[in-house]
């Protein structure tokens, strides 16, 4: 079975610097999908990058970036210039590419943003 | 776009009474919903699966008659708590998702609903 770890419980960083989450996963498939979703205190699931596993080049989206190392089953996000408004849960997700579209989450990475 | 809405928010109910939520898609038909429950301070876990029109797919150890889903339309799935007991207690959230060039099995979530029985 799929599985999706996040060995990072909880993180902090000073505001404006740059701190990277890990997450690892175990699959058998050759081509699936990778997610970071945020979730702020709201609780409001937030999409904050996405990886397709046949893509080569790292994703990114402005100040959100990741290390997708395929061989390694790893998939870390990069976060620059952190801001108070990052502070929040991030989980790292995993999906099929075929058949049934459902999201394997890892246990998440609470982060704090020190002004 | 893609937004997912849930209703209620917040919820209480008595011991042995019955609950729905309700998800709903405002701006695209959903093909594919899923329902996830998520204890403080945990991650989601996913309780089914369902699509419209069919019987859904429940994740091993969801009990299949405690928990209901309905997905009746391309817009609308009902989750409801049958029964319910102070276990029940917890965060439910909805996703809902689209096959489409651009959203390869991207889920939109909705804000979730908090249900605590008494």
């Amino acid at each position: 079975a799929q599985t999706v770890t996040q060995s990072q419980p909880e993180m902090s960083v000073q505001e404006a610097e740059t701190v990277t989450l890990s997450c690892t996963y175990d699959t058998s498939e050759s081509d699936y999908y990778l997610f970071w979703y945020k979730q702020p205190p709201s609780r409001q699931m937030i999409l904050v990058i996405r990886q397709e596993a046949y893509k080569q080049q790292n994703a990114t989206e402005n100040r959100f970036s990741v290390n997708f190392q395929k061989a390694a089953k790893s998939f870390s996000l990069k976060i620059s210039d952190s801001q108070l408004g990052d502070a929040a849960m991030y989980f790292c997700a995993y999906s099929w590419s075929q058949g049934a579209q459902k999201l394997v989450f890892g246990q998440g990475t609470r982060l704090t943003i020190n002004p | 776009g893609a937004v997912v809405s849930q209703h209620p928010s917040w919820v209480i109910c008595k011991s042995g009474t019955s609950v729905k939520i309700e998800c709903r898609s405002l701006d695209f038909q959903a093909t594919t919903m899923f329902w996830y429950r998520q204890f403080p301070k945990q991650s989601l876990m996913l309780m089914a699966t369902s699509n419209e029109g069919s019987k859904a797919t429940y994740e091993q150890g969801v009990e299949k008659d405690k928990f209901l889903i309905n997905h009746a339309s391309l817009t609308l799935s009902t989750l409801t708590v049958t029964s319910a007991h102070p276990e029940d207690s917890s965060f439910y959230i909805c996703s809902a998702s689209f096959r489409g060039l651009a959203y390869y099995n991207e889920q939109f979530f909705g804000p979730g609903t908090r249900l605590t029985v008494l």
